[in-house]
């Protein structure tokens, strides 16, 4: 397996654009979570998936992010409209259940607002 | 809440030394607790795990100790190289929620 597989790796953007980040999870893994890391606040955990049904998105910072997974392969991460505070590295990672196992984290996208 | 915080920030050490990293932790419940490794512009990676049946657990040069009474935790690295400069991460749980991570210690081993 490639293991978890985000794309793109790098997104720069004008603020008030949509950007959509992908990711792909490792087949079989049940879980997947999107983080959000940044200097000042560390890995945050923005939204987690158990069997593509969303069970905790307190972590959403407000109404411009959504997240979807359609299915057991793909899951996105939408910020519509980007504002230059959520300029950050984005990490989605999946693991075989949503607590007490190993997290296997993709490459991250590197989000720039402008 | 799980509440994780992680100390030193940051951490100098001489090639050879030994580092130690210590998280507390507020959920007397949390029963497991990973470390991630995450080298400049790569992704976090476990490098080692504990759960709360164990007081300690070794692999190789790092080792991980659990102190359930005073609820923290601490990565020890022993013999460290230069390869080990990189932020790591600690992170808790009880199993019925997802991992909280302690907010990272950069480590910088000098030649």
């Amino acid at each position: 397996d490639a293991g978890v597989i985000q794309s793109p790796r790098h997104e720069v953007t004008e603020m008030g654009q949509e950007v959509t980040l992908r990711c792909k999870p490792i087949s079989g893994h049940n879980s997947l979570f999107w983080y959000r890391q940044t200097m000042m606040r560390g890995l945050e955990l923005l939204i987690y998936f158990n069997n593509n049904v969303p069970i905790d998105d307190s972590g959403m910072p407000e109404d411009r992010f959504s997240a979807k997974m359609p299915n057991a392969s793909f899951s996105t991460l939408k910020i519509q409209p980007s504002e230059p505070r959520d300029s950050a590295v984005y990490f989605c990672a999946s693991s075989l259940g949503p607590t007490n196992t190993e997290a296997f984290f993709g490459q991250g996208t590197r989000l720039t607002v402008v | 809440g799980e509440n994780v915080e992680q100390h030193p920030s940051t951490l100098s050490v001489q090639e050879g030394d030994s580092a130690v990293i210590k998280c507390t932790y507020s959920d007397s419940a949390s029963n497991y607790f990973p470390w991630y490794k995450q080298e400049l512009g790569k992704r976090p990676q476990l490098i080692i795990d504990i759960r709360s049946n164990v007081g300690e657990k070794k692999d190789q040069r790092i080792a991980v100790t659990l102190n359930k009474t005073a609820k923290h935790f601490s990565l020890h690295i022993t013999e460290t190289q230069p390869e080990d400069s990189a932020v790591y991460f600690c992170a808790a749980t009880e199993g019925y929620s997802t991992l909280t991570f302690g907010k990272g210690t950069m480590l910088l081993v000098s030649p």
